[in-house]
């Protein structure tokens, strides 16, 4: 099993550009969710989801987008990049039992907005 | 905030010794999980306590837990020079919303 993966690993935007970031996981699980970790604040949850066709908000979700049409993927797009967005963001994935269970992360990407 | 507090932020010991960190939370909570992030790097599940447990054990590592006082402690016994990690706590708070909640972490030098 790959476990989850992330692309890109590195990414450059300029300010008011778009991107998606790609989180893909291969273990069936039914959570999937999105956290970016800035120096000095830990890890924030912008947006998660429960299963295909079901997401949800977190606790910093404004100026991202996400959607979950597969178990497998869960794409975060940002709608129109601001240097506040640079960050690194994590994806992580876990079986729902209807608890939030043991998180298996992904690498992470780096994403600098100029 | 509704997010776990770790403390000390940092901690930096010989090897051999042993390492504590706390985690102090406002709320009740449902499970409380610890992660460790190597520098760069993703972060990886260490232990899951839920509420009705007091103490867990898995090699090293012992967490327990008392929701009376809000509060869980991670011991890392015999501490190696590749502990040398981020440490974080992350709480599930329950209830019909599925966040888990992390600390700002706590980063642990140990000194070979």
């Amino acid at each position: 099993n790959a476990g989850v993966t992330q692309t890109p690993k590195f990414q450059v935007l300029k300010t008011g550009q778009s991107m998606t970031l790609q989180c893909a996981q291969d273990m069936n699980h039914e959570y999937m969710s999105w956290y970016r970790q800035d120096p000095g604040m830990g890890l924030r949850l912008i947006h998660y989801s429960v299963g295909a066709g079901i997401t949800d908000q977190g606790e910093v979700p404004n100026g991202y987008n996400v959607s979950r049409s597969t178990t497998e993927d869960f794409p975060l797009r940002l709608l129109s990049a601001a240097p506040s967005q640079t960050s690194v963001y994590f994806c992580a994935s876990s079986y729902h039992s209807g608890r939030t269970g043991e998180q298996y992360f992904g690498p992470g990407t780096r994403l600098t907005v100029t | 905030s509704q997010q776990g507090e770790e403390d000390p932020q940092a901690l930096s010991i010989q090897e051999g010794e042993n390492a504590t960190m706390n985690c102090s939370y406002k709320t009740s909570i449902n499970n409380l999980q610890w992660y460790r992030q190597n520098s760069g790097r993703g972060l990886v599940h260490l232990i899951l306590i839920r509420s009705n447990e007091r103490e867990k054990h898995s090699g090293r590592l012992r967490v327990t837990l008392d929701t009376s006082k809000k509060s869980s402690s991670l011991l890392i016994t015999a501490s190696r020079a590749a502990d040398t990690a981020s440490y974080f706590c992350a709480t599930d708070f329950g209830g019909s919303n599925y966040k888990l909640t992390f600390g700002k972490g706590t980063l642990l030098t140990v000194n070979p």
